[in-house]
């Protein structure tokens, strides 16, 4: 079975510092890789995803995610963050055309950005 | 612009009143799904449909109905909702390849007092 463990449940960080969200997979088989932003009071949205070939992804708003195969990781970063990036992140695995292409999620990482 | 609409925003009930929050997807996306958030525990599937009239459990089906009898409707439906129910309910619509993640909708957030 896939599960996806987000290994920080709050992090905080100063502004125009770096960040690094953490997330690690389990499965069996090849799977798909995405990360979602919460901004408060709305729904997610895909700030990028990972199906195959180069394992540096690039996404909206300047982050960026690693896909790790050995390490079955898949952590997002920004090198600068600003104040706007303060939302909720999470980390979802998707495996083919069952259930739907059914996303497992992560259980989310608080990122806040202080002044 | 391409969205999937969930209806209402805000919703706060009582124990045993039946209830329905509808979603609808203008992208012509065969699958859907509903899923719950509580904190600690990201998202929940509930239920999905992979097409019309074809429906089927997610991970945390109890308590809850859904039915899919046209391409861009999938409402939610409580029968007789608990405060165990109270949550934030998400609508997501999707190609279903599982490359193509989900386009969400902005969220429902149900009280049941």
């Amino acid at each position: 079975a896939q599960s996806v463990t987000q290994l920080d449940s709050q992090v905080p960080v100063f502004e125009e510092a770096p960040v690094e969200l953490r997330c690690n997979y389990s499965s069996s088989v090849s799977v798909y890789l995405f990360w979602y932003v919460q901004y408060p009071n709305q729904g997610l949205q895909l700030l990028l995803k990972y199906l195959s070939g180069s394992t540096l992804v690039k996404g909206i708003n300047g982050f960026e995610a690693e896909f790790n195969k050995s390490q079955t990781s898949f952590h997002l970063r920004k090198p600068s963050v600003h104040i706007s990036d303060t939302a909720e992140y999470f980390c979802a695995v998707g495996k083919g055309h069952n259930q739907g292409g059914k996303l497992i999620f992560g259980q989310g990482t608080e990122l806040s950005v202080k002044p | 612009e391409a969205q999937v609409t969930q209806n209402p925003r805000y919703l706060i009930t009582v124990t045993g009143k039946k209830l329905t929050v509808t979603c609808s997807q203008n992208m012509n996306h065969e699958y859907m799904s509903w899923y719950r958030q509580d904190p600690g525990l990201g998202l929940r599937q509930i239920y999905y449909s992979m097409n019309v009239e074809v429906t089927d459990k997610g991970d945390v089906p109890e308590g809850y109905k859904v039915s899919r009898k046209e391409k861009r409707n999938f409402p939610l439906i409580l029968e007789s909702p608990s405060p165990n129910q109270t949550s934030l309910y998400f609508c997501a619509s999707s190609l279903g390849t599982g490359a193509h993640g989900y386009t969400f909708g902005s969220g429902t957030r149900l009280t049941v007092v």
